[in-house]
């Protein structure tokens, strides 16, 4: 069981805004950062925010983040067939000392 | 650009000690700013932060993992490894060596190997 919930999956048509959502604690979301990650099929994660809603160069902004209290969301507007992927949030948990994962959210494009 | 490559056996054996070890090409291990770390998705699930080594030595483990997890880097040949001993089939996984940039956070992994697979099986 993962320390942060998310939506096993989600789905939309090419075009569509689709958004997933990630939801933790005090002690993880509530006080540090988010992070977003991209895992197409049979490749390592590839990483989609960091700081809640940076994007790293190369990343499109199509892909967009954001945090309110303990939770978090990350959104994909103007979806295309190869965003079809796990995606996967995580923060620092400070009662863990270390970085957490959410269990991931399928995302399928109709 | 930097990249990362996990070797390593694919099998390992009940109650043996799992070594993998991470090669760092494109740029050197020895420069400040990164953690080096190992994270493991066993298959059809999610992610699991396993540990991290900085180039001084300090280390930081999964409590669920410490007492089984040891890693270290050797600078002369741009590598770090790991080590998870007494593994159980619970340990089969793809692991993945990873690198976390300080300055973009704790949970920032920005580059990754591309992940061997390790069964515990007797």
């Amino acid at each position: 069981q993962s320390v942060l919930t998310q939506p096993p999956s989600a789905s939309g048509t090419p075009g569509q805004r689709v958004t997933i959502s990630c939801s933790g604690s005090s002690s993880n979301i509530g006080s540090n950062s988010v992070y977003w990650y991209q895992q197409l099929p049979g490749s390592a994660p590839k990483l989609l925010i960091y700081r809640n809603n940076q994007r790293p160069s190369g990343v499109p902004d199509r892909f967009s983040g954001s945090k309110s209290g303990a939770s978090a969301s990350l959104a994909i507007s103007g979806l295309r067939s190869e965003d079809e992927a796990d995606y996967y949030c995580a923060a620092w948990d400070d009662s863990l000392s270390g970085p957490v994962f959410g269990g991931g959210t399928k995302l399928t494009v109709l | 650009q930097v990249q990362l490559q996990e070797s390593g056996p694919g099998l390992v054996k009940p109650s043996q000690t799992l070594s993998l070890t991470c090669t760092v090409s494109g740029g050197s291990i020895s420069s400040g700013g990164y953690y080096w770390t190992w994270i493991r998705q066993p298959a059809g699930k999610g992610l699991e932060w396993i540990g991290r080594i900085y180039i001084s030595g300090n280390t930081k483990y999964n409590r669920s993992l410490e007492s089984r997890v040891t890693t270290s880097v050797d600078t002369s040949k741009n590598q770090f490894s790991l080590n998870l001993s007494s593994v159980t089939a619970a340990d089969t996984a793809v692991y993945y060596c990873a690198r976390a940039a300080v300055e973009l956070g704790h949970g920032a992994f920005d580059i990754w190997g591309q992940g061997t697979m390790v069964t515990v099986s007797s």
